[in-house]
């Protein structure tokens, strides 16, 4: 079967940092996405992996070790608006599967 | 524009209503998606077309009917729905997979309610 696993929920402290982590085993893989979603509004891209090792993009960072089935996304300086789910995706020969998500609680 | 549009917000149909759900975007992909995401639930995907042909469809009931116009739009009908279908409809578009699916647009979803 196909199956992504990340943390229901987390909490974190305004202007710390949190990792994410997700651990995924899928028939195949093209790609490891991370998407950002307030309540009640549409998912947002954050990042793309495919090869093993660190993308940074600002406050954002994810890493992804294709042998271990392994990554995950980290947010520094954390402020109260990051406070949303935030998605793994995994392209499987093409067929995108999705986590659950994780609920990221940020408090003042 | 990287942007993808929905209409309407929100929609309220009774069980024997027939509407329909449009989406547009204008970044020239040439794949699009629709999803069904309940209250604290990832995304469920519906059907995606490629290059303006249906190229997959979840199993999904034939109450909802896509149709793909042309590579700018994408619309799904809706007639004969059941309460547990309301939810958050998400459209969605990426760059034609011709390899990995690559990173999706999502327009801002339509907020449905069956009653």
């Amino acid at each position: 079967g196909q199956n992504i696993d990340q943390p229901t929920e987390m909490t974190a402290t305004e202007g710390a940092i949190v990792q994410i982590n997700c651990t995924y085993q899928t028939s195949g893989f093209n790609g490891l996405f991370w998407y950002q979603q307030h309540a009640g509004e549409a998912p947002t891209f954050l990042s793309y992996n495919v090869l093993d090792g660190l993308e940074e993009k600002g406050r954002f960072s994810s890493f992804l070790s294709r042998s271990k089935g392994y990554s995950y996304l980290l947010l520094k300086e954390l402020q109260m608006k990051d406070s949303a789910s935030y998605l793994c995706v995994v392209d499987s020969n093409y067929q995108l599967i999705w986590g659950a998500g994780t609920k990221l609680i940020i408090k003042p | 524009d990287t942007e993808v549009t929905q209409t309407p917000k929100h929609l309220v149909m009774g069980m024997t209503n027939k509407k329909s759900l449009k989406c547009e975007q204008h970044m020239g992909h040439r794949a699009m998606y629709w999803y069904k995401q309940k209250a604290k639930k990832p995304p469920e995907l519906m059907f995606v077309y490629s290059y303006e042909k249906l190229s997959i469809n979840e199993s999904v009931p034939s109450r909802f009917s896509p149709e793909c116009p042309n590579s700018s739009l994408l619309n799904l009908h809706l007639h004969a729905l059941q309460p547990e279908d309301s939810a958050l409809y998400l459209c969605a578009s990426s760059q034609a997979p011709t390899g990995a699916v690559g990173e999706q647009y999502f327009g801002p979803g339509t907020r449905l309610t069956v009653t």
